[in-house]
């Protein structure tokens, strides 16, 4: 099993452009969802989803938009980046929605938006 | 809103001596809770996770309790080694993962 790959691992946009984060898993898992990581902070949630067709809000959604039309693959897409939004972004999986089983997370992606 | 703290914010200590890294938080409601390790510029591995209904979790050096009446879970580490040190993240699962802003340890050989 490669667990939960994310592409690219680093990318930097200018502001205005938009781009999609790549997230796959390999697990069968019901249950994908979306962190960013900030210095001094800790991960927020963006967003999640529980079954293919079915996505949510997290903490921070704003500027960021998902689907999730199949069960392995999660994608997050920036519509109109903004300096705001340089992170580093990290997508994670579970079995299922019913919070009882630790997450999975991929290695992350570095956002530098200029 | 679950809010997720964990103290100190960061930790030096030499070789050999045991690790105490606190974590605490606002809603006991939870499924369980998770303990991740995370290298500079790398991603999270899980370390530990302790369901609801357990008041410890073991693997290897590491022991993790909870407390879920008082809000609090404690990772410890025994006879720490340089390699230990990283920045460790608890995560309170109540439904979502809400994480602490981690405590950076340095183990000092």
């Amino acid at each position: 099993n490669a667990g939960v790959t994310q592409t690219p691992k680093f990318q930097v946009l200018k502001t205005g452009q938009s781009m999609t984060l790549q997230c796959a898993q390999d697990m069968n898992h019901e249950y994908m969802s979306w962190y960013r990581q900030d210095p001094g902070m800790g991960l927020r949630l963006i967003h999640y989803s529980v079954g293919a067709g079915i996505t949510d809000q997290g903490e921070v959604p704003n500027g960021y938009n998902v689907s999730r039309s199949t069960t392995e693959d999660f994608p997050l897409r920036l519509l109109s980046a903004a300096p705001s939004q340089t992170s580093v972004y990290f997508c994670a999986s579970s079995p299922t929605s019913g919070g009882t089983y630790e997450q999975y997370f991929g290695p992350g992606t570095r956002l530098t938006v200029t | 809103k679950q809010e997720v703290t964990q103290i100190p914010a960061a930790l030096s200590v030499p070789e050999g001596e045991n690790l105490v890294l606190n974590c605490s938080f606002t809603d006991s409601a939870i499924y369980n809770l998770q303990w991740f390790r995370q290298d500079p510029g790398k991603g999270l591995t899980s370390l530990l996770l302790i369901q609801s209904s357990q008041r410890e979790q073991t693997s290897g050096r590491l022991n993790a309790s909870l407390d879920k009446s008082s809000g609090r879970s404690t990772l410890y580490i025994a006879a720490s080694q340089p390699g230990d040190s990283a920045t460790y993240l608890c995560a309170a699962n109540d439904y979502k993962l809400s994480f602490g802003a981690g405590t950076t340890v340095t183990v000092r050989a």
